[in-house]
C-alpha cells in the first residue's frame, strides 16, 4: 500500500489570494500522480494525471507540477475564487490501483 | 451520458442486513471500482473490475462481494452488515486499468449501519 500525504489538512483563504499545497508519494517505481477536485455534495472530477518529473498541468487558475525524483507535486491557485472552495484530491499510481491522499479542504473567505 | 450512477443514494440497515449497492456506466468503460470513504481517511479501493468478467480485491475487501454483471454494471454486497461499514460508498470508472487513466466518479451512497 502506497503512502500519499497531503498538508494541509485544511486551509483558509481570502478571496482574490493565490495558494498552494501539497502532496507527497513514493518516488521509487513511480507511474502517475492524479489531482482531482472534490465539492461538497458532489463527487470528485479529475483535473490532472502527471507523469513527466517537472511536468507541469494547468487549467484556468489552477495549476500543479510535480517532482518524481523526491516525491511531490504542488498544486497551486492564483487568484482564488469563491467557487474554488472544494477538497482538493491527489493520488498515485502503484500495485495496479490508485491510493488517495486525504485531502486539502480548501475554503474561500469572500 | 449519465456518467456514473449508483442507487441508493442512502441507506439504514441493521446489524447483520444484507444489501447490494448497484453501479452503472454508460461511458463503455472498462474498468470499475468500488472505494469507501471515511472521516479522515482517503478514498480506499475496496474491489475493482479490470475488464469484464474479471474482478480482483483491493486494500479493504472484508466484509464485501462484488459481481461485474456485464461490461455498464458492478455491484457490491454486504452479506452481513457491520457498523464497521457504515461510510459513503464511491462507484468509479475508466477507460482502462492504465496509470494515466482518469477515474469518474458516481455521486456516492451513503450507508449507515446501526
Amino acid at each position: 500500500i502506497l503512502n500519499v500525504e497531503q498538508s494541509p489538512q485544511s486551509l483558509h483563504v481570502q478571496e482574490g489570494d493565490s495558494t498552494n499545497f501539497t502532496c507527497s508519494f513514493p518516488s521509487s517505481n513511480f507511474y502517475a500522480l492524479h489531482w482531482y477536485r472534490w465539492e461538497t455534495a458532489k463527487s470528485p472530477e479529475a483535473l490532472f494525471v502527471m507523469t513527466l518529473n517537472g511536468d507541469e498541468k494547468k487549467k484556468g487558475r489552477i495549476s500543479a507540477t510535480l517532482n518524481t525524483k523526491e516525491g511531490y507535486s504542488y498544486l497551486y491557485i492564483k487568484g482564488s475564487q469563491p467557487e474554488d472552495s472544494a477538497t482538493y484530491l491527489c493520488a498515485s499510481w502503484g500495485d495496479e490501483k490508485l491510493t488517495f491522499g486525504t485531502g486539502t479542504r480548501l475554503t474561500i473567505i469572500p | 451520458n449519465a456518467g456514473v450512477t449508483q442507487t441508493p443514494k442512502f441507506q439504514v440497515l441493521k446489524t447483520g442486513q444484507s444489501m447490494t449497492l448497484q453501479c452503472a456506466q454508460d461511458m463503455n468503460h472498462n474498468s470499475m471500482y468500488w472505494y469507501r470513504q471515511d472521516p479522515g481517511m482517503g478514498l480506499r479501493l475496496i474491489y475493482y473490475s479490470a475488464s469484464e468478467g474479471t474482478t480482483d480485491k483491493g486494500e479493504v475487501p472484508n466484509g464485501y462481494n462484488v459481481s461485474r454483471l456485464n461490461k455498464r454494471e458492478f455491484s457490491l454486497r454486504l452479506e452481513s452488515a457491520a457498523p464497521s461499514q457504515t461510510s459513503v460508498y464511491f462507484c468509479a470508472s475508466s477507460e482502462g486499468d492504465k496509470d494515466v487513466e482518469t477515474q469518474y466518479f458516481g455521486p456516492g451512497t451513503r450507508l449507515l449501519v446501526l
